[in-house]
């Protein structure tokens, strides 16, 4: 069973740049698509993009001028880039694998945007 | 975007009753449409896809229908550990989307 791990700072200031790093064990990277989600206090689920098995990405629309994603195949992990953020980037965010439907998930890891 | 629009937005129940959720998509997304639970502090877990089709090891109290662009999730005889926040998830377009949740609390 594919298990995820994400990791990242918990506290970026404004403005600032997001960097969250997803650990992959149990399979392979390339086998999969994968996808990152986020989740307010209290709020619903937000879908922020995809890297595919094939190596494309696809990002929501919302978000796209301050999103980037690559992958490290050598080390098994992929990685969110959000850039500029705002009090509004404060959130869970998730990783998980994607075929169509989204499984496994990671535990999740707690982002502060503040000063 | 595809919204999905998701009621109730909570209910309460009590164990051994039936609940209906359901979520209206905004367009036709051809039953490419999952449930999801959630409980407080988890990542959630997939419970139903294709609308319908159980994920391996979800108990057969949950049940899913619907078509073109409305959605039930159906939770007979309702047990201590179904008491979650659920979410429905259409993976037919990009943007993925999400309904809103639904919390199920005990009465």
């Amino acid at each position: 069973q594919v298990q995820l791990h994400e990791s990242g700072p918990g506290l970026v200031k404004p403005s600032e740049t997001l960097s969250l790093t997803c650990t992959v064990s149990g399979g392979s990277i390339s086998r999969y698509s994968w996808s990152w989600i986020r989740q307010a206090a209290g709020k619903g689920l937000e879908w922020i993009g995809r890297f595919y098995k094939g190596g494309n990405t696809h990002y929501n629309p919302s978000l796209r001028s301050r999103l980037a994603m690559s992958v490290d195949t050598s080390k098994n992990y992929f990685s969110l880039t959000l850039t500029s953020v705002t009090a509004a980037d404060t959130a869970v965010y998730y990783c998980a694998v994607e075929q169509g439907t989204f499984g496994p998930w990671g535990q999740g890891t707690l982002v502060t945007v503040s000063s | 975007d595809i919204q999905m629009t998701q009621s109730p937005s909570s209910l309460s129940a009590s164990v051994g009753d039936t609940v209906s959720i359901t979520c209206r998509a905004s367009q036709d997304i051809n039953k490419s449409l999952a449930w999801y639970q959630q409980k407080p502090g988890k990542a959630p877990d997939l419970l139903l896809y294709a609308a319908s089709r159980l994920q391996g090891g979800v108990p057969s109290r949950f049940s899913g229908s619907g078509s073109g662009t409305n959605y039930t999730l159906t939770i007979s005889n309702l047990q201590p550990e179904d008491f979650s926040t659920y979410y429905c998830h259409q993976y037919y377009l990009d943007p993925r989307t999400f309904g809103q949740g639904t919390k199920v609390d005990i009465k």
